[in-house]
């Protein structure tokens, strides 16, 4: 069973970038089954769809983030990463690792959710 | 972007009883809706996809409907464990999109 976990600072400061990793155990993350979602939460808000990218190397993007935002894979380390430029106060929240199933038979086999990286922009 | 729209934004409900949750898409979605599960202080838990299929391991209490634009997320027999917020998905078209959630509370 894949299992996903967050890794990155804790506290960004305004205008820098932020930089997230998810690593994927469990299971090889260049399968075509799934999407590699990252997913954000604001202090007390609902979820925020920020990107997708698929093993081929497509990637989907917010469109209010998309110039800031750059998803990659490195499949040598299991790893899914995830870059937002010029971060402010808006960017502060958790941000989450998640799939979603590129068909419809794969989705019983999605792992669950990254707990989640709590990000604080801040100088 | 398909806009998606949830109601209530809070339900009250007792302990045994059942509660109806709707999400409502700008567009038709051919049946590529999910239903999560958040608590407090942890990451969403996938309830159901493709409109009403049940993820694994999450109990039969626990139901999907609708078709096109107007989904439903029945919770029968509920349980302590299942006061929490509920948030619908659609992953019909990019970009992904949520619903703003609704908070299902004691009563």
């Amino acid at each position: 069973q894949l299992q996903l976990q967050e890794s990155g600072p804790g506290l960004v400061k305004p205008s820098e970038t932020l930089s997230l990793t998810c690593t994927v155990a469990g299971g090889s993350i260049n399968t075509d089954k799934f999407y590699w979602d990252w997913i954000r939460q604001p202090p007390g808000k609902g979820l925020e769809w920020v990107g997708s990218i698929y093993y081929d190397g497509s990637t989907y993007h917010n469109s209010s983030l998309k110039s800031r935002v750059t998803i990659s894979v490195d499949t040598s380390k299991n790893q899914l990463s995830l870059k937002l430029t010029s971060v402010t106060a808006a960017d502060t929240g958790v941000y989450y690792c998640a799939t979603h199933g590129a068909y419809d038979v794969v989705w019983g086999s999605s792992p669950d959710w990254g707990q989640g990286t709590r990000v604080t922009v801040s100088s | 972007e398909i806009l998606m729209t949830q109601s209530p934004d809070t339900l009250s409900v007792s302990p045994g009883e059942r509660a109806t949750l709707s999400c409502r898409a700008g567009q038709s979605l051919s049946n590529n809706l999910a239903w999560y599960q958040q608590k407090p202080g942890q990451a969403p838990r996938l309830l159901i996809y493709q409109t009403s299929t049940r993820a694994p391991g999450i109990p039969a209490k626990f139901s999907g409907s609708g078709s096109g634009t107007d989904f439903t997320l029945t919770i029968s027999g509920l349980q302590s464990e299942d006061f929490a917020v509920y948030y619908c998905q659609q992953y019909n078209k990019w970009p992904i999109t949520f619903g703003q959630g609704t908070r299902l509370d004691f009563k």
